[in-house]
């Protein structure tokens, strides 16, 4: 079991760059999450899919962010235009239907600096 | 609103002292509990996790926590903190949304 894999690990863009953020779920889990971890704001959910369907976008902070599933092995997070607030570590998680409130398995994260 | 608290930004202990970490919560019912734990530059690993009946309940690395529903409170404790244990702790809670809200984090350091 490879776990959730996050790509890429560091990312570095300038401020109105489009940036994507990249996340392959563990086989079989079908929750899929994105936060984003700041020094000033803790760990925020941004949003969760079921099944491939967004279910609670409420997190995302502005029409900037938009994420996709397009399937059950892969899910983006896209920032566009990125400005330099949105430097932060974004996580991705996933977890199985059944044993969602068993916890959630995160990936490594990916560190973005908006330049 | 439903939230999650922990008081402590830094705490530092010595080598082989005990450790407990505090956290609070804020539900209209009690939701599930968890602790992760984070080293720098990596994700998140889940310790330990709390859903009902045995208040005192056993994770890994030796760690344990207590769920006392009259204090509103969930604390993970070491008996004997080892240096590797030093990292950022995260106490989280979800309600039946699925959605896992975070505490701010306690960052432990550990004296030789």
């Amino acid at each position: 079991d490879a776990g959730v894999i996050q790509s890429p690990r560091h990312e570095v863009t300038e401020m109105g760059q489009e940036v994507t953020l990249r996340c392959k779920p563990i086989s079989g889990h079908d929750y899929l999450f994105w936060y984003r971890q700041t020094m000033m704001r803790g760990l925020e959910l941004l949003i969760y899919f079921n099944n491939n369907v967004p279910i609670d976008d409420s997190g995302m902070p502005e029409d900037r962010f938009s994420a996709k599933m397009p399937n059950a092995s892969f899910s983006t997070l896209k920032i566009q235009p990125s400005e330099p607030r949105d430097s932060a570590v974004y996580f991705c998680a996933s977890s199985p239907e059944g044993a969602v409130n068993y916890g959630y398995t995160f990936g490594s994260g990916t560190r973005l600096t908006v330049v | 609103a439903q939230s999650v608290t922990q008081p402590d930004i830094h705490i530092t202990v010595s080598e082989g002292a005990s450790l407990e970490l505090r956290c609070n919560y804020s539900y209209g019912a009690t939701p599930y509990l968890f602790w992760y734990v984070q080293s720098p530059g990596q994700g998140l690993q889940l310790l330990l996790k709390y859903f009902s009946g045995d208040t005192l309940v056993q994770g890994i690395k030796g760690f344990e926590a207590e769920f006392k529903r009259s204090q509103s409170s969930f604390n993970l404790r070491k008996p004997s903190v080892h240096w590797s244990d030093a990292a950022e702790y995260f106490c989280a809670a979800m309600d039946s949304s699925y959605k896992l809200i975070f505490g701010s984090g306690t960052r432990l350091l550990v004296r030789p």
